[in-house]
Parts: C-alpha cells; structure tokens; sequence
C-alpha cells in the first residue's frame, strides 16, 4: 500500500519556467514533509519541507504548498534551470522525528 | 555538516553469497536507517535503528538483516544475495526535527 504518491514519473519544462511537481498521500497521521532532490549516482539532498501547522513555506526559488483537506502537497521551481534536472522524491513522516516514507519519484528535466 | 558515509559506491557480487554494506556517520545520532532505491518504487524501508543495538524492520526486510554495534556504524548485511536484490542502496541517518542525510550510495550488482 502506497502511503505516498507521486504519480508523474517524470516532467519536462523550458528553462525559466515553473515547474510543478505534486505528491498525494493517504495517511492522515502524516504531519511533517519533506522534498528530496537526488542526482544520478548520489544519495538525495534535503530541499525543503513543511509542517502541518503550515500550508506553505519557500525557499528562494523553491516553495511548497499543502493542502491538508485534499492530502496534497507541491513543489513549485520559479524560475526552473537546467541544474535543477534530477528525480525529485517527496517524502512524509507522523513526527518530525520518525522514519520517512517516500513516494515514488518524479524525474525533472529542464530543457535549455 | 553531517558525513554520511557509505563503504563502497559499486558491488559485483555473485548469487548466494553472503554480502555486507557498511554506513558510518560522524555526528553522533541516533538514528540510522536503510532503503533501497528502484525504478517506479522511490526509497523503500528495508531497516532501521533508534540506537545501538536496537533495530526494527521496514517495509522490505525480507532477505536482510542489519547490525549496530557502535552509534556512528549501521551494517546491511544480505545473508545469501539473490538477483532481485540488485538495486541501490541508501543508508542514512537522522536527528529529531532535521530530516534525514544520505550517504552517497551503493550500487549492487548480483549475478
């Protein structure tokens, strides 16, 4: 049983656009998440999370919305460059001390 | 910044043997844990540890075990590799309220 979602496997945007990338997840005691960014070969880097007490939180050109009614949450990249390129991984816990639950992983590309 | 560090970035190893993937961290947490990572499946829980000598399955521990004798050391061991268990594998560690920091990988190959 999936508990996080990212069902879009992968996602293609110009350079200087937006781009969206989701996550849906289905267990209500989730209430702290997290968005990883990983290259090929490497291990993921943290990139920014939220908590449940907040619907949205950014960091520079990196900002994450969530809506906990619709159990949804999404990283937005504005503008979008061609470093940016990588598998993003969303990821929830039911504290901020517990074990993670990722989805599935979504691979970005941005095109020059 | 914390340091992750993962023995071996690439593993050939042969169908059933006995095989083992270490993770050191420098910093002193407490807990550390173990995914391996698959195309269309994300990071899946194989282990973890909340301290030394404690450890509890994920969602994969078929086929592993792990072990914590020291705080900065988590071992993955595959008692008798099977190819299904070819995959990457990520071991990382945590402090309460800072999220997770990955080692950089292993990527095991059993033929």
């Amino acid at each position: 049983d999936q508990q996080v979602k990212q069902n879009s496997p992968s996602l293609s945007v110009q350079e200087g656009r937006i781009s969206i990338l989701n996550c849906d997840y289905t267990n209500s005691m989730f209430d702290y998440f997290l968005w990883y960014k990983k290259y090929p070969a490497e291990g993921p880097t943290f990139l920014i999370s939220i908590s449940s007490i907040k619907d949205k939180n950014e960091d520079g050109r990196f900002t994450v919305f969530l809506n906990k009614s619709a159990k949804h949450l999404s990283l937005h990249i504005v503008p979008s460059q061609p470093g940016d390129s990588a598998v993003y991984f969303c990821a929830a816990s039911a504290s901020s001390g517990g074990k993670l639950i990722f989805g599935q992983g979504t691979e970005l590309s941005v095109k020059p | 910044d914390v340091k992750v560090t993962q023995s071996s970035r690439y593993l050939v190893k042969r169908t059933g043997e006995k095989v083992f993937l270490e993770c050191v961290q420098d910093m002193d947490h407490e807990n550390m844990f173990w995914y391996r990572q698959d195309p269309g499946l994300g990071l899946r829980l194989i282990y973890f540890s909340y301290d030394v000598k404690m450890k509890e399955k994920g969602d994969i521990p078929e086929g592993y075990s792990v072990s914590r004798e020291k705080k900065e050391r988590f071992s993955l061991i595959l008692e008798s590799a099977s190819t299904n268990q070819t995959s990457m594998y990520l071991c990382a560690s945590m402090v309460k309220g800072y999220g997770y920091t990955f080692g950089s990988g292993t990527r095991l190959t059993v033929v």
